[in-house]
């Protein structure tokens, strides 16, 4: 398996601007995670995903930010309008059940700047 | 929730033994993992710990103490590419969720 997925590495936007990120987890996966890292408050969860449905998005800092996980294969996580803030490591992740005893697999992340 | 705390960095010798900490506070613990990132690169899983005691696998251990909320890694042999962030991740089962909350991490620097 190629692992997780994860486009685009960069990304680089002025602010206001939409911004999509894509995931596609490891085939046979049932739960998929979007996490953010920053300096100042290292890895936190947005919101996570089981068998394609939102399960908790109380880490999404505000409205702006949306995800959706139309099938096993494919997830966004939308950023719109973006602000200077949201500046970020996003990381997306899998792993076959939610025990994570084996631990979850991460992609290799979407640097984001907003400008 | 919980509270997790490491050391923001510590530096060792190539050939020592480190040990990084993680202390945390939980109502429900319910497990505790290790995971290794790389500068730029994704949090790659080393360990998971769910009841006491020392969890050996290769170079790296990892310690458990539910009782004292404390958790050690232990490197050995180190190397030069050990030069990364260890992040620590605690579970805690009171909320109902199973997903670990992740502490800051510890920059671990290896010099010749």
């Amino acid at each position: 398996d190629a692992g997780v997925i994860q486009s685009p590495r960069h990304e680089v936007t002025e602010m206001g601007q939409e911004v999509t990120l894509r995931c596609k987890p490891i085939s046979g996966h049932d739960y998929l995670f979007w996490y953010r890292q920053t300096m100042m408050r290292g890895l936190e969860l947005l919101i996570y995903f089981n068998n394609n449905v939102p399960i908790d998005d109380s880490g999404m800092p505000e409205d702006r930010f949306s995800a959706k996980m139309p099938n096993a294969s494919f997830s966004t996580l939308k950023i719109q309008p973006s602000e200077p803030r949201d500046s970020a490591v996003y990381f997306c992740a899998s792993s076959f059940g939610d025990r994570g005893t084996y631990g979850y697999t991460f992609g290799s992340g979407t640097r984001l700047t907003v400008v | 929730g919980q509270n997790i705390d490491q050391p923001t960095e510590m530096t060792a010798t190539e050939g020592a033994i480190v040990q990084i900490n993680c202390t945390y506070q939980t109502s429900g613990f319910n497990g505790l993992f290790w995971y290794q990132q790389h500068a730029g690169e994704a949090p790659t899983f080393l360990s998971y710990n769910v009841l006491d005691g020392l969890e050996e696998k290769g170079r790296f251990s990892s310690f458990l103490s539910r009782s004292k909320g404390y958790s050690y890694l232990l490197l050995k042999e180190l190397q030069m590419k050990d030069s990364a962030s260890y992040l620590c991740a605690v579970r805690d089962h009171a909320g109902g969720s199973y997903i670990p909350t992740f502490g800051r991490g510890t920059s671990l620097i290896v010099h010749p």
